[in-house]
């Protein structure tokens, strides 16, 4: 079964700084969807960024980008010129491609901070 | 475009009551899940269906049933309430036409005394 892990629970930076938060998965698929999803207080779940697996290139949405590293099976976000409106839990996401894999799994989380 | 739709968004339930949490999607995808959110465990999944007519079991599916009623409804039901069901939940939908994103209802806030 796929794990996804988020070793940071928490992470703190100061506004206009920049932040990496990490995750690695577990999984015995080539073909695979990973997600950056952020969660502010609302409990909302909004889609920040998407990567997929057989792209070599780093997904970017203006100041989110990621480092995919598919051997590594490590997939960071890199928040830069953090903003207060940043802060939210960040859950990183897992979605496989074949069948009975659909679905999509969560790591824990890491609650980010911004410091004015 | 409502997107994904839960109802109710609160619920007080007793031990032992039962309930429906209703979901609809008005997008025409084919995959729905049902997830639960408590602190510090992340979102788990409850149940999914990767097309009408179809259910299958995800991470935490004892003490739930689900109904894939037609394409765009996924209910979830909870038999028997029990104190340690108090959680958030969400419905989800996507559709592999949309290179994946998956798409989430608000939550559902729901408290079993």
């Amino acid at each position: 079964a796929q794990t996804v892990t988020q070793s940071q629970p928490e992470m703190s930076v100061q506004e206009a700084e920049t932040v990496t938060l990490s995750c690695t998965y577990d999984t015995s698929e080539s073909d695979y969807y990973l997600f950056w999803y952020k969660q502010p207080p609302s409990r909302q779940m909004i889609l920040v960024i998407r990567q997929e697996a057989y792209k070599q290139q780093n997904a970017t949405e203006n100041r989110f980008s990621v480092n995919f590293q598919k051997a590594a099976k490590s997939f960071s976000l890199k928040i830069s010129d953090s903003q207060l409106g940043d802060a939210a839990m960040y859950f990183c996401a897992y979605r496989g491609t074949q069948g009975g894999s659909e679905k999509l799994v969560f790591g824990k989380g890491t609650k980010l901070t911004v410091n004015p | 475009n409502a997107g994904v739709t839960q109802t109710p968004k609160f619920q007080v339930l007793k031990t032992g009551q039962s309930m429906t949490l209703q979901c609809a999607q008005d997008m025409n995808h084919n995959s729905m899940y049902w997830y639960r959110q408590d602190p510090g465990m992340g979102l788990r999944l409850i149940y999914y269906s990767a097309s009408e007519g179809t259910t299958d079991k995800g991470e935490v599916p004892n003490g739930y049933n689900v109904s894939r009623l037609n394409k765009r409804e996924f209910s979830l039901r909870l038999e028997s309430a029990a104190p340690s069901q108090t959680s958030v939940y969400f419905c989800a939908s996507t559709d592999s036409s949309l290179e994946n994103t998956i798409y989430f209802g608000e939550g559902s806030w729901l408290t079993v005394v």
